[in-house]
């Protein structure tokens, strides 16, 4: 099974500022990793997949990055609706597994 | 407009059994392989099972494989998982969510399962 570590768990920003996500793979995934964002008592929502698209919906500011076993994802400039748990996803290999999380919080 | 909406959650005892149902709208079901995704705070989010467009092939995580049916009826638009002999760790939010390219593209808004005696 595929293990996927975020870091860090907890990221403190101001709105305006930068995010950075990291996830990496316990081995080679190729582009097959997904982002998803989840705010308090909702559903994850499906922000990036294949590495770098952007699903139905995601504004520009965000970006996905990487490619083997290290992948980043950026907000360039963090918008108020932004602050939320971020997960990654692997689809590269059988059973489909996630990362445990990274919470951007309003500093 | 995509909706995914679950029911069947509740309390159950070790041992018993539920079965969750999800009702689709705003796209075609059979089009699209669907799954079932659960949620706790200990283990964060774990996929347990997928189905085919068309129910001819089905697959479980390891933990409730021989314990869980997932199957599908694409002529009332709805999704289920018959969860049997359930055990204190199934307890958690199960998501009914839409497969695109194996990511989990659209999501219900959770039924919670808890089984506890």
């Amino acid at each position: 099974e595929i293990v996927l570590t975020q870091s860090p768990a907890t990221l403190s920003l101001s709105p305006g500022e930068r995010a950075t996500l990291s996830c990496r793979a316990s081995q080679s995934i190729n582009t097959y990793l997904g982002w998803y964002q989840q705010k308090p008592g909702q559903a994850p929502r499906l922000v990036m997949y294949d590495t770098s698209k952007r699903a139905t919906g995601i504004p520009a500011r965000f970006s996905g990055s990487g490619s083997g076993t290290d992948f980043t994802l950026t907000i360039s400039s963090l918008e108020p609706e932004d602050f939320a748990v971020y997960y990654c996803q692997q689809r590269s290999y059988w059973p489909q597994t996630f990362g445990q999380g990274t919470k951007v919080e309003i500093k | 407009e995509v909706q995914l909406v679950e029911s069947g959650g509740g309390l159950v005892q070790p041992g018993g059994s539920l079965r969750l149902s999800c009702a689709a709208s705003g796209f075609t079901l059979i089009n699209f392989w669907m799954s079932w995704v659960r949620q706790t705070p200990e283990k964060g989010l774990e996929w347990v099972a997928n189905i085919k467009q068309d129910g001819s092939a089905t697959y479980y995580v390891d933990s409730v494989r021989g314990r869980f049916t997932i199957s599908r009826d694409n002529a009332e638009n709805s999704l289920f998982l018959q969860m049997n002999s359930l055990r204190v760790e199934d307890t958690a939010i199960y998501y009914c969510t839409r497969v695109a390219n194996a990511y989990f593209d659209y999501w219900g808004q959770g039924a919670l399962v808890t089984v506890s005696s």
